[in-house]
């Protein structure tokens, strides 16, 4: 049972151009989302999270939003710039312990 | 300010054989959490240690286990390997009190024959 998914395996984009990730999520009880992206022969690096009191957080390029109705939130890099092109993961997990549950993950490719 | 490390970087077994993974956590981290990533999966939760106690276990089996040491590296054993088992094995540290935010070392890729 896939609590976390992330629908679309892949997304290519221009460099310059906005960078959408989505994610969707079935347990309610989830109440802090985080974005990971790994590089290959690399661990996961944490790029951004939110709280589920927000609707929206930004660091720079990038702007996470949260639609808690909808179970959705989505990651916004703007500009995309190929340094970019990772495995993006979306990730979850509930107020009571530390357990993250990730998604399949996206490849995102920036072109030049 | 040291990173997460692992060791093994790769790993050959064959079915039947067991396995010790080994992890050294970020300075300061207290907590340790073990992930089983799959090919073309997102990394799975297997267990936390924290302080060197089990702290929540994800649905892998019994022959899964791990151990924390008073210095907070970290040990997954897995005994009697499975085809199954091959699979990028990742650990992450975090300090007890932010729960949130988890560091990653480059893990170690189990290869069962």
């Amino acid at each position: 049972d896939q609590q976390v998914k992330q629908n679309s395996p892949s997304l290519s984009v221009q460099e310059g151009r906005i960078s959408i990730l989505n994610c969707d999520y079935t347990n309610s009880m989830f109440d802090y989302f985080l974005w990971y992206k790994k590089y290959p022969a690399e661990g996961p690096t944490f790029l951004i999270s939110i709280s589920s009191i927000k609707d929206k957080n930004e660091d720079g390029r990038f702007t996470v939003f949260l639609n808690k109705s909808a179970k959705h939130l989505s990651l916004h890099i703007v500009p995309s710039q190929p340094g970019d092109s990772a495995v993006y993961f979306c990730a979850a997990n509930t107020g009571a312990n530390s357990k993250l549950t990730f998604g399949k993950g996206i490849t995102l490719s920036v072109r030049p | 300010e040291t990173g997460v490390t692992q060791s093994p970087t790769h790993l050959i077994k064959t079915r039947g054989q067991q396995v010790t993974l080994r992890c050294s956590s970020q300075s300061g981290h207290n907590t340790v959490s073990w992930y089983q990533q799959a090919l073309g999966q997102g990394p799975q939760f297997i267990f936390q240690y924290y302080r060197e106690e089990e702290n929540g276990r994800g649905n892998f089996p019994p022959r899964f286990s791990g151990l924390q040491f008073p210095n907070y590296s970290s040990e997954l054993n897995v005994n009697a390997l499975e085809l199954d088992d091959s699979a990028l094995y990742l650990c992450a540290s975090s300090l007890g009190e932010v729960r949130y935010e988890q560091y990653f070392g480059p893990g170690t890729r189990l290869t069962v024959t």
